[in-house]
């Protein structure tokens, strides 16, 4: 079955630097990889997502890049706000069937 | 629009007695899944409908626990009975299944304690 790797587990940054977070995967099949964000005491909430026929993804403040040659994907979080911290789960999946979840990130941003 | 709601929010029940979960998705949403979120991991899939049918239940402990999605819309998971390992967040998540892949939206989870 597919295997998620994510990359760092903890992840501290001050007010407006960029945070990035790396996950790998391994079913060359994999074709939608979406990322969540995880709130205390909330369920995990999709901020963007990214499909294989695209390199990368812009939404504002967030950028997400696909190299599916290497099977890896990284979440690019820029000018990074307190309202940002919460953990992010990146995710894989293949055609219709069931998605496979990161470990989780742990994102800090100290005022 | 309602998310997907779950209840109870919180659970706290001694080892061996049964607990049921309850989950009402999305309206429209044909597609509902059941994870399981340990502490500090990611969700993992516990069952998948798809209307009334489950279509992947491969990771569901099937000795210890049961789903239903009787009119294809609300469901409910039970554990019966309860072990001290069974402690961790359940959630449910529902999608508009078209063919192609759909986003995933997640309740706010069944918070589970097991004494």
């Amino acid at each position: 079955g597919e295997n998620v790797e994510q990359h760092p587990s903890t992840l501290s940054v001050q007010e407006g630097d960029s945070a990035v977070i790396k996950c790998t995967y391994s079913d060359s099949a994999s074709n939608y990889f979406p990322w969540y964000k995880q709130e205390l005491g909330k369920g995990p909430q999709l901020i963007i997502d990214i499909r294989s026929n695209v390199g990368e993804k812009k939404d504002q403040r967030i950028a997400v890049t696909l190299n599916k040659t290497a099977k890896h994907f990284s979440l690019h979080i820029t000018e990074t706000q307190p309202e940002d911290s919460a953990v992010y789960f990146c995710a894989s999946q293949t055609g219709a069937n069931n998605l496979f979840f990161g470990t989780g990130t742990r994102l800090t941003v100290i005022p | 629009e309602a998310g997907v709601v779950q209840s109870p929010r919180y659970k706290i029940i001694e080892k061996k007695q049964p607990v049921a979960f309850w989950c009402n998705p999305i309206s429209g949403h044909n597609t509902l899944y059941w994870y399981l979120q340990n502490l500090g991991q990611g969700p993992e899939l516990l069952i998948r409908y798809e209307n009334e049918e489950a279509v992947d239940d491969s990771q569901l402990p099937k000795d210890r626990f049961s789903a239903e999605r009787l009119k294809g819309v609300d469901s409910t998971l039970k554990i019966q009975p309860a072990e001290l390992g069974d402690s961790a967040v359940y959630l449910c998540a529902s999608s508009l299944n078209t063919g192609a892949q759909e986003t995933q939206y997640f309740g706010p989870g069944t918070r589970l304690l097991v004494l």
